[in-house]
């Protein structure tokens, strides 16, 4: 069965540090990985994706992610936080031979701190 | 402007009183779904439309219908509302099935009483 972990429920860092949101999976197959923001009030919005390819893929307001196969883990990473970038974050998988289901981790709140 | 727009945004109710929150997309995505967000619990998928006329179950449908009678629409229909179907409901799109990026609605917070 697939599944998400996102092992802490709340990352804080301060503005201008470089921020990691961790995320590990367990899908059979190859994984279809992505990220999710949400901002205070809104629905989830789609920051990047991985299905194939180099494993370090970049996204939507300077994020990227790293994929590790032997770790299972697709950590979203910024170089330098912005106090902007507070929100809750979704890690989410889905695979090749399941193209109806998208499985959600329970999210981490990021807090960046001026 | 690509979206997806549910309907209502904030609604309270009684026990037992049908209601229907509505999901409209104008971006002629084939898949649409509904998910709800509770704390801890990340989201979860209540249902799924592949196409129109064509629906089915995600992990947590108890209390739940839904219809996809047009490709725009996919309508979440809570017959007879219980307190733990308090919640916040999302409806999403996607061109091409859960793998690819989906698109979220705003987002309809349920409390019943």
């Amino acid at each position: 069965a697939q599944s998400v972990a996102q092992p802490e429920d709340q990352v804080n860092v301060a503005e201008g540090n470089p921020l990691t949101v961790k995320c590990t999976y367990s899908v059979s197959g190859n994984p279809y990985l992505f990220w999710y923001v949400q901002y205070p009030n809104r629905g989830l919005q789609f920051l990047l994706k991985y299905i194939t390819g180099d494993n370090l893929v970049k996204g939507s307001y300077g994020f990227e992610a790293e994929f590790n196969k032997s770790q299972t883990s697709f950590h979203l990473k910024k170089p330098s936080a912005l106090v902007s970038d507070s929100a809750l974050y979704f890690c989410a998988v889905s695979s090749p031979g399941a193209t109806n289901k998208l499985i959600f981790g329970t999210g981490t709140l990021l807090a960046v701190q001026p | 402007e690509a979206q997806v727009t549910q309907n209502p945004r904030y609604l309270i109710t009684v026990t037992g009183k049908k209601l229907t929150v509505t999901c409209s997309q104008n971006m002629n995505h084939e898949y649409m779904s509904w998910y709800r967000q509770d704390p801890g619990l990340g989201l979860r998928q209540i249902y799924y439309s592949m196409n129109v006329e064509v629906t089915d179950k995600g992990d947590v449908p108890e209390g739940y219908k839904v219809s996809r009678k047009e490709k725009r629409n996919f309508p979440l229909i809570l017959e007879s509302p219980s307190p733990n179907q308090t919640s916040l409901y999302f409806c999403a799109s996607s061109l091409g099935g859960a793998n690819t990026e989906a698109f979220f609605g705003q987002g309809t917070r349920l409390t019943v009483v």
